[in-house]
């Protein structure tokens, strides 16, 4: 079973720009989450799309968003890049059936360097 | 608000010990309790999930505690081996609401 996929791989990007990053979450999973890491922090949520639908949003300005395809893939659009948007960007998948834990799994993420 | 702390200094053991991680939450009532492993520059890897109205959870080497009233979490690896060392991250969430919050995670590092 194919894992969760994240692409680019790497970006380099400037101040000011705009990125968008992929995720394709492991088949029959509907919900996508985004997370970012900067260096020698902890994973901070940013997103939750489930069956197409936004579903929550972490404390991230609007400049963060994204969207889930019917497909179930998912898109993060930063705009305006600041330099501290530099970090890894984490892409998790699950399916929860009936309520319960929820156990996701991650990609292996992209990494974004703003200069 | 709600925080989660985890030993920011990296843990040092000998091959063959028991290495135990801590996991240490306020302001927070979590119904779960997961635990992750991440190597430098790759996604967290799903180990252990404890809920709470449980006590103890064992996975072939792993063992997780998990006390709601001293709001701390145990991770034990036993046996440990130099492939043990990564960092190791705790993760809470409630029912109903999906998103993980994450501890900073702790470094394992197991020497030969």
């Amino acid at each position: 079973e194919a894992g969760v996929t994240q692409s680019p791989t790497h970006l380099i990007k400037t101040r000011g720009q705009q990125v968008t990053l992929r995720c394709s979450p492991i088949s029959g999973h509907t919900s996508v989450y985004w997370y970012q890491q900067a260096l020698g922090l902890g994973l901070q949520f940013l997103l939750w799309y489930d069956e197409g639908e936004e579903r929550n949003r972490g404390n991230f300005p609007p400049r963060f968003s994204g969207r889930q395809f019917p497909n179930y893939s998912s898109e993060l659009n930063v705009n305006a890049l600041e330099l501290e948007d530099s970090a890894l960007y984490l892409c998790a998948s699950s399916y929860l059936a009936g309520g319960g834990a929820d156990t996701q799994y991650f990609g292996p993420g992209t990494r974004l360097t703003v200069l | 608000s709600q925080k989660i702390e985890q030993n920011s200094e990296a843990l040092n053991i000998q091959e063959g010990k028991t290495a135990t991680l801590t996991c240490n939450y306020t302001n927070y009532s979590p119904a779960y309790l997961q635990w992750y492993r991440q190597d430098p520059g790759r996604g967290p890897v799903f180990l252990l999930l404890i809920r709470e109205n449980e006590k103890e959870k064992r996975k072939e080497r792993l063992k997780v505690t998990f006390d709601t009233t001293l709001k701390q979490s145990l991770f034990h690896i036993t046996a440990s081996q130099p492939a043990d060392s990564a960092t190791y991250l705790c993760a809470l969430s409630k029912t109903g609401r999906r998103a993980l919050t994450f501890g900073s995670g702790t470094r394992l590092q197991v020497q030969p």
